[in-house]
This record gives C-alpha cells, structure tokens and sequence, in this order.
C-alpha cells in the first residue's frame, strides 16, 4: 500500500528563519505530490505541487524540492513568519483521482 | 476560504441520532470528496463524486451515507454512529472532468463529537 510519511512531527523555528520540511514516499509511481497547510480549526490549504518532471518548483517564501532517488520531498519556507504556525503535511498522487497524505507535521514559529 | 463551505462547523450527536453534514463549493467544480482527519492520522478519502455519480467509496461503514443532488452540493447523512467516527470531516473539490491528479480545495470540515 501507499505509506506517506514525515520524518519529523514537531518543528520549532525562530521568526525569520528558513524552515524545511519533509516527507517520505513509498511508491516510486507516484508522479504528483501537493503540500497542504492546516492552520488550527480551518482546513487544508492548497500552497504548492510539483510533478515528478521536476525537482525543484518555488511560489512565493516557498520552495518544493523533490528527490525521486530516495523518494523525498521537503518544503522549504524562506523567512517564517508567525502566521506559517501550521499543520504542514504532503500528499502523493499516482494517475488517479485519490491521493495519500501524511500524518503532518506541527510547525511552530517562535517570535 | 469562501470556495468550499461546510456546516454545521461542530456537531455533537448520540448515537441513536440522525444527522446531516452539508458542503457547497463555488469554484465551478465537478468532483467532489469527503475525508475523515482523526488525530494523528492521514487523511482518509471516504467518497468521491465526479458529475454527481459516486466513483469511490473506500470501504466506508454503511452509517455513512452520501448524497450529491448536483456539482456544487454534497451531503453525508450520519446514523448509529459510534464514539470512534468522531473526528474532523473535510469535504474537497476539484474540477473534475476525468482529468486526473487535480489540485483538491478543501473546506473548513464539520468537527463531529459522537457520545
């Protein structure tokens, strides 16, 4: 089966450092992968996706890099912010309409 | 935010009740989902509509019934639920169209506590 994981389930950071983030997959398939941001109470929100044709994609403050070698992805957040305090968590997708998410992981920003 | 709309926000039930969660997107989309987020676990993917038509059901427990009158509407009608289906339900939607690997929206979620 699909197993998406984080290596780390906390993380603290002081504001105006770079945070990394990162996920494990399992199936070497999988050619889509989406990393969402939950904030307490609310949903997830969508902040970037990448395809396996690449390996590195940026938005704005974000960076995803995507190693299918070892089958790892990591988010990377430029100059966090308090308002980055979040559940982050990845999601992979295979050609199908389902995709497998992570656990998460507890981002905390420290002022 | 605005995109995908769910209510009730919280609800508490027993598990005799009968109860409903309601979601309407308005991005224009035509699938359709709803998870369960327990805490601590990934989220699982319980129903998927494309065009209205049910095109997944992940082995979900017959308590749980979905509906889906049309695109922008989803319903999951709750009955003798047990203290272990309480947990955060998120409804999502995507364009839908057969495409495939589409970006999902999620909505706020119903936080459902079963007594």
């Amino acid at each position: 089966g699909e197993s998406v994981g984080l290596h780390l389930p906390t993380l603290s950071v002081q504001e105006g450092d770079n945070s990394i983030i990162n996920c494990a997959y399992s199936n070497s398939a999988s050619d889509y992968f989406i990393w969402y941001k939950q904030e307490s109470g609310k949903g997830p929100q969508f902040i970037i996706d990448i395809r396996s044709n690449m390996d590195k994609r940026q938005g704005q403050r974000v960076t995803v890099l995507l190693n299918k070698t070892v089958k790892h992805l990591s988010l990377q957040i430029a100059a966090t912010q308090p308002g980055d305090s979040a559940v982050y968590f990845c999601a992979e997708n295979n050609f199908g309409n389902q995709f497998y998410f992570g656990t998460g992981t507890s981002l905390t920003v420290i002022p | 935010e605005t995109g995908v709309t769910q209510t009730p926000r919280h609800l508490v039930m027993g598990m005799t009740n009968k109860k409903s969660l309601k979601c309407e997107q308005h991005l224009g989309h035509n699938a359709m989902y709803w998870y369960k987020q327990s805490a601590k676990k990934p989220l699982e993917l319980m129903f998927v509509y494309n065009f209205k038509e049910q095109t997944e059901n992940n082995s979900v427990p017959s308590r749980f019934s979905p509906e889906c009158p049309n695109s922008s509407h989803l319903f999951l009608h709750l009955h003798t639920l047990q203290p272990e289906d309480s947990a955060l339900y998120l409804c999502a939607s995507s364009q839908g169209a057969g495409r495939i690997q589409e970006t999902q929206y999620f909505g706020p979620g119903t936080r459902l506590l079963v007594l």
